[in-house]
């Protein structure tokens, strides 16, 4: 089975600190995802890569970077964490033979939390 | 905004067919219709997707009408483990850009 592993599944942080989310994939998957869910507004795309050092703004890219330096790690950093990105944060992976599939494979989420 | 509409909520008995309607009229000839379903406190995991055929694999079956302007996802024997928020996401081939569009989709209730 594939396996999309999230470093942290809840984190508090401060106003200002610096953040990293960090996501694994096991089945050698060219792209991946970052996405932010918020009630009411369902998923909303964050960054993506689709190679090693390779990305792409999503919907929301504004206050946060992506980190692509090897094909199964992509991390998500937040420079300045703000009270705005308490959030749940996903993490999702496709390619190799899942690619047209339809099936994107997901993290079990980080729940972050800013005071 | 997300290109489909879909009911709040639903409730279902255990065991009984759960039927999930979802309007997409403004889809495109290209675009494929996608459902997932997120567990609470879980990832979204995938479904089923189809263009204008009806499809079922081991978890569903998906019936998409012939204008494609509407579908419905079937659980055939609804569990309590298949309460869930279920999305129904209208999209481009997945090889191609993965900008799927998320509505708040509708949370399915099975109740024993």
């Amino acid at each position: 089975d594939v396996k999309v592993t999230q470093s942290s599944r809840y984190l508090v942080k401060r106003t200002g600190e610096k953040v990293f989310l960090e996501c694994v994939q096991d089945m050698d998957h060219e792209n991946m995802f970052w996405y932010r869910q918020d009630p009411g507004l369902g998923l909303r795309l964050i960054y993506f890569s689709y190679d090693v050092k390779m990305k792409e703004k999503g919907d929301i890219p504004e206050g946060y970077s992506v980190s692509r330096e090897k094909k199964e790690r992509f991390s998500l950093i937040l420079e300045s964490a703000s009270t705005n990105q308490t959030s749940m944060y996903l993490c999702a992976s496709v390619g190799g033979l899942e690619w047209g599939t339809g099936e994107l494979f997901f993290g079990e989420g980080s729940r972050l939390t800013v005071l | 905004d997300a290109k489909t509409t879909q009911p709040p909520s639903m409730d279902c008995a255990e065991g009984r067919a759960a039927n999930l309607p979802c309007n997409h009229s403004t889809i495109s000839g290209n675009e494929y219709v996608y459902w997932y379903r997120q567990i609470h406190s879980q990832g979204p995991q995938y479904i089923i997707h189809g263009l204008k055929n009806n499809e079922t694999n081991e978890m569903a079956s998906l019936i998409i009408t012939e204008d494609r302007k509407s579908s419905t996802l079937i659980l055939p024997h609804a569990t309590l483990r298949d309460t869930a928020v279920y999305y129904c996401i209208v999209g481009p081939p997945m090889d191609s850009n993965y900008q799927l569009i998320w509505g708040a989709g509708t949370k399915l209730i099975i109740k024993p």
